[in-house]
C-alpha cells in the first residue's frame, strides 16, 4: 500500500531556532494535513491544505507556523522560532478525493526543543 | 467544542481474550466516527468508520457501532491476537463543516501470548 513518509524521525533543536519538518504525501492525494501530539495528550489538528492554500487552521497554528508544498511532492511544516512547548510528535497526513474520507498518516517526527 | 473521550490505558490482555475500548463523544451535529490504529514504528491508519447512527464499522475482526443515544462508538473484538498490540485512537469529524479530525488520547493495547 502507498505510504506517507516523514523526515527526520527525530529532530532536536534549541529554543528560538527554526525547524522544518518534511513530508512526502501519497502522490495522487489532494488534501494534506499536519497534526501533533504532545506527550500524554490528545492528537491535535494544526492545519489542512488543499489546492495550494491553507483551507483550515487551528488556534495553535499561529504566525510562528507555516506550511508549503514547494515542488508538488513535498509538504513542509516550518516553525520559525521554536518554544519549549512545541516539543511533540508531529504527524503529516494526506487523503484522496474527499477531505477526511480516509487519512493516511506518516510515522511522525519527534521534535524536542531544548 | 467537539471532543472525544477514550478509556484510559494501558490495556493488557491475553491472546484470545475479548476486547472493549470505550469511546464517547460530544458534538454539536451528527459527526462521522472513526477508529485509527498505530502499530509500533508506523503511522496511524484507519481501522474502521461509521457515518450515521446505528451504522456498524468493521475490519480485521474489530467492530464498532455508532450509538447516537449514548454518544458512543466502542471498539470490540471477540478474540485478540498478539499482532493486535498497538495504540487505538477514536476520532470524529463533523460532516459538511470543518475538515479536521478530533481525536481522543489513544489507548495502548498489549496482547500477551
Amino acid at each position: 500500500e502507498p505510504e506517507v513518509t516523514q523526515t527526520p524521525s527525530h529532530q532536536v533543536t534549541q529554543m528560538g531556532q527554526e525547524v522544518i519538518l518534511r513530508c512526502v504525501p501519497i502522490s495522487n492525494h489532494l488534501y494534506f494535513y499536519w497534526y501533533r501530539q504532545i506527550l500524554g495528550q490528545k492528537v491535535e489538528f494544526l492545519v489542512s491544505f488543499y489546492n495550494n492554500e491553507i483551507s483550515e487552521k487551528s488556534e495553535i497554528f499561529d504566525d510562528q507556523f507555516s506550511v508549503e508544498r514547494p515542488d508538488g511532492s513535498n509538504f513542509t511544516l516550518k516553525i520559525r522560532s521554536t518554544k519549549l512547548e512545541d516539543s511533540a510528535m508531529y504527524f503529516c497526513a494526506s487523503s484522496g478525493y474527499k477531505a477526511n474520507e480516509k487519512l493516511f498518516f506518516g510515522s511522525g517526527t519527534q521534535l524536542s526543543v531544548l | 467544542g467537539d471532543s472525544v473521550t477514550q478509556m484510559e490505558g494501558p490495556v493488557t490482555l491475553s491472546e484470545e481474550a475479548f476486547l472493549t475500548i470505550n469511546c464517547t463523544y460530544t458534538a454539536t451535529g451528527y459527526p462521522s466516527l472513526f477508529w485509527y490504529v498505530q502499530y509500533p514504528g508506523e503511522g496511524l491508519q484507519l481501522l474502521l468508520k461509521a457515518t450515521k447512527a446505528d451504522d456498524k464499522g468493521s475490519n480485521k475482526g474489530f467492530e464498532a457501532t455508532y450509538r447516537k443515544e449514548t454518544t458512543s462508538f466502542h471498539l470490540e473484538k471477540g478474540s485478540v491476537q498478539v499482532s493486535d498490540s498497538a495504540v487505538y485512537f477514536c476520532a470524529l469529524s463533523e460532516k459538511g463543516g470543518s475538515e479536521k479530525l478530533v481525536f481522543g488520547k489513544g489507548t495502548k493495547l498489549t496482547v500477551n501470548p
